[in-house]
């Protein structure tokens, strides 16, 4: 069964700080990866989709990589704001129907 | 452009009352669908999943149930709720098994 784990669990930076979110897991035969973001008490809102064909994916202040022979995914985040501030998840869709989930690592950026 | 809604946004019910769960998806036709549970403290698990009307996959056995009576519409649901069933239930959809999901804004359940 596939292990997802994300590290820190919590991280806090003060604001214009570049930083990355980690995301390791154990089974490398995955479709793809995605990246969520999270808000206290909402849903989740889709950051970036990575395929298992490819090596990274942008948008915006956004770059995720993915390196599926080391079972390695991470999230960079550039020039930090408050309102990054969330629980970031990431997720592998396999050959099942499921997305198994980290349980996320949550970030609070400070003014 | 695609929306996905669920309601009730917020829910309290008593031990052993039933319970329903409402999700809908605009702007897409014949999308997968998915019921996951987020509770306190643990990742999301999937709970249900639908290729199509009237189909129907279970991920865990548990005292729920789903049904998806329209191709857009997905339905949770219990017939006597448990303590162990609160949680933040998030309805998903995605064009393919293989495809970003897309997640609605959820229902925050309360067993009392």
């Amino acid at each position: 069964k596939q292990e997802v784990t994300q590290i820190p669990a919590a991280l806090s930076v003060p604001e214009g700080e570049n930083l990355v979110l980690n995301c390791s897991f154990t089974d490398s035969a995955i479709y793809n990866l995605q990246w969520f973001r999270q808000d206290p008490g909402k849903g989740l809102t889709s950051l970036l989709l990575i395929q298992s064909s490819q090596r990274e994916q942008t948008s915006g202040r956004l770059n995720a990589s993915l390196d599926k022979s080391s079972g390695r995914s991470t999230l960079y985040i550039a020039a930090s704001q408050p309102g990054d501030s969330a629980t970031y998840l990431c997720a592998l869709g396999d050959s099942g129907y499921a997305l198994n989930f980290g349980k996320g690592t949550s970030l609070l950026v400070t003014p | 452009s695609q929306t996905i809604h669920q309601w009730p946004a917020t829910l309290v019910q008593p031990v052993g009352s039933p319970l329903s769960l409402e999700c809908t998806v605009e702007g897409t036709s014949n999308p997968n669908l998915y019921w996951y549970r987020q509770a306190a403290g643990r990742g999301l698990q999937l709970l249900f999943y639908s290729v199509g009307i009237g189909q129907i996959s279970s991920e865990v056995p548990q005292n729920l149930s789903a049904s998806r009576p329209q191709d857009r519409q997905f339905i949770l649901s219990s017939k006597k709720l448990l303590l162990s069933d609160s949680g933040f239930y998030l309805c998903a959809w995605a064009r393919t098994v293989s495809n970003e999901q897309y997640f609605g804004p959820g229902t925050r359940l309360t067993v009392t």
